[in-house]
């Protein structure tokens, strides 16, 4: 089944203690995307690959850190998590320029 | 960066057409027009997009305005599961090509 995963669902963890989210495709897409979601400000774009080693920064980059090593990985990387990245967060990726995205089930991460 | 505009709510009754409209004024020759919803509780979901000729899929139908400054999601026959949050993006195909600004999308109530 084409699908997007994410790993882990929900995460509880502690202000400045090194955390990594998984996403995996297995489409062979070339694209793939980080997004956080919060009430009141919508859906809004971290990072974004165009390939293996091609990344580069959405709308809210800062705190975060990304790496494309393998096609089918997007890992999410936040070094020293504060309160203030407590988000639902999505991975996507799509086949490539113009094409469909398709979302991940969704990480709840919360910081304390 | 190519912005959308929506509104912020619409109702529409069971089995009736709605129309959900999308403005982009300042949209370039290169993006395409992508629209999501998304479910209470789950990840975005594709639903349909296009470049400038109207577009058809068995979710729903896509209108482009002959300038391309707007465009109207169609959804035939709304039912029960219908009711989401849907949202117009555009997605580069040259430039920026992975970028996506994600608006405040249209909360659509569908009423039995």
């Amino acid at each position: 089944e084409a699908q997007v995963t994410q790993n882990p669902r929900y995460l509880i963890t502690v202000t400045g203690k090194k955390l990594t989210v998984t996403c995996s495709q297995n489409m062979n897409h070339e694209y793939m995307s980080w997004y956080r979601q919060d009430p009141g400000l919508g859906l809004r774009q971290i990072y974004y690959s165009m390939n293996v080693e091609a990344t580069d920064k959405g709308d809210v980059p800062e705190g975060y850190k990304v790496s494309r090593k393998e096609k089918r990985n997007f890992p999410l990387i936040l070094e020293s998590p504060s309160p203030n990245q407590t988000s639902l967060y999505f991975c996507a990726s799509s086949l490539g320029r113009g094409h469909e995205q398709y979302f991940g089930p969704g990480t709840r991460l919360t910081v304390t | 960066d190519a912005k959308t505009t929506q509104p912020n709510s619409m109702e529409s009754n069971e089995e009736e057409p709605v129309h959900l409209p999308c403005n982009h004024s300042t949209i370039s020759g290169t993006d395409y027009i992508h629209w999501y919803r998304q479910l209470p509780s789950q990840g975005p979901e594709y639903v349909i997009h296009g470049l400038t000729s109207n577009v058809n899929n068995r979710m729903a139908s896509l209108a482009i305005a002959e300038d391309r400054k707007s465009s109207t999601l169609i959804l035939h026959r709304a039912t029960l599961r219908d009711a989401a949050v849907y949202y117009c993006i555009l997605r580069g195909y040259n430039t920026n090509a992975g970028k996506s600004t994600f608006g405040d999308g249209t909360t659509l109530t569908v009423k039995p």
